[in-house]
């Protein structure tokens, strides 16, 4: 069964510094990984999305990468302001008859203005 | 086009009350998901719809029965409502494998 667990649980920055968060996932075999924001109360919104074929995305600045053979995804937060204040979630696909999403349990993040 | 919306969104449920939470997406998605979100155990999926018409059990799919009517609408029944039921419930459409949510029901059972 897969499992994912972010690393860490949460984090608290000042504003401007650059951060990563971290997802690591048991089984190689993924189909995609998806980078999610929860504001609280709030549902999900996608930000990024990475196939199993490719190895990062970009989206302003954020950048998701993707190694697949260590199991692991990163993150990365450019010049960090008081509005990436959020949970950020992290999900794999593994695809097949039951291709919902598998959660880690999110990163709790707080940029300190 | 308002992507995924789900009604009511809140609702608060006496043990042994039945509800159907709604669930309706206007981006002509095929699949379709249900899921629940509690402290501590992140989201876990309870249901899902690959087409219009099919339905497969999710990870944690006891307790709820789902109905795919049509391809823009997917709900989620509780029949017999139970304090471990408390949850926020979130929908889920699907393209080119990347998941858009809805808002969420915030469900509370007493």
């Amino acid at each position: 069964k897969q499992e994912v667990t972010q690393i860490p649980a949460a984090l608290s920055v000042p504003e401007g510094e650059n951060l990563v968060l971290n997802c690591s996932f048991t089984d190689s075999a993924i189909y995609n990984l998806q980078w999610f924001r929860q504001d609280p109360g709030k549902g999900l919104t996608s930000l990024l999305l990475i196939q199993s074929s490719q190895r990062e995305q970009t989206s302003g600045r954020l950048n998701a990468s993707l190694d697949k053979s260590s199991g692991r995804s990163t993150l990365y937060i450019a010049a960090s302001q008081p509005g990436d204040s959020a949970t950020y979630l992290c999900a794999v696909s593994s695809g097949g008859g039951a291709d919902g999403l598998t959660f880690g349990k999110g990163t709790h993040l707080i940029i300190q203005p | 086009n308002a992507g995924v919306t789900q009604t009511p969104k809140f609702q608060v449920l006496k043990t042994g009350q039945s509800m159907t939470l709604q669930c309706a997406q206007d981006m002509n998605h095929n699949s379709m998901y249900w899921y629940r979100q509690d402290p501590g155990m992140g989201l876990r999926l309870i249901y899902y719809s690959a087409s219009e018409g099919t339905t497969d059990k999710g990870e944690v799919p006891n307790g709820y029965n789902v109905s795919r009517l049509n391809k823009r609408e997917f709900s989620l029944r509780l029949e017999s409502a139970a304090p471990s039921q408390t949850s926020v419930y979130f929908c889920a459409s699907v393209r080119g494998g990347e998941q858009y949510f809805g808002p969420g029901t915030r469900l509370t059972v007493t």
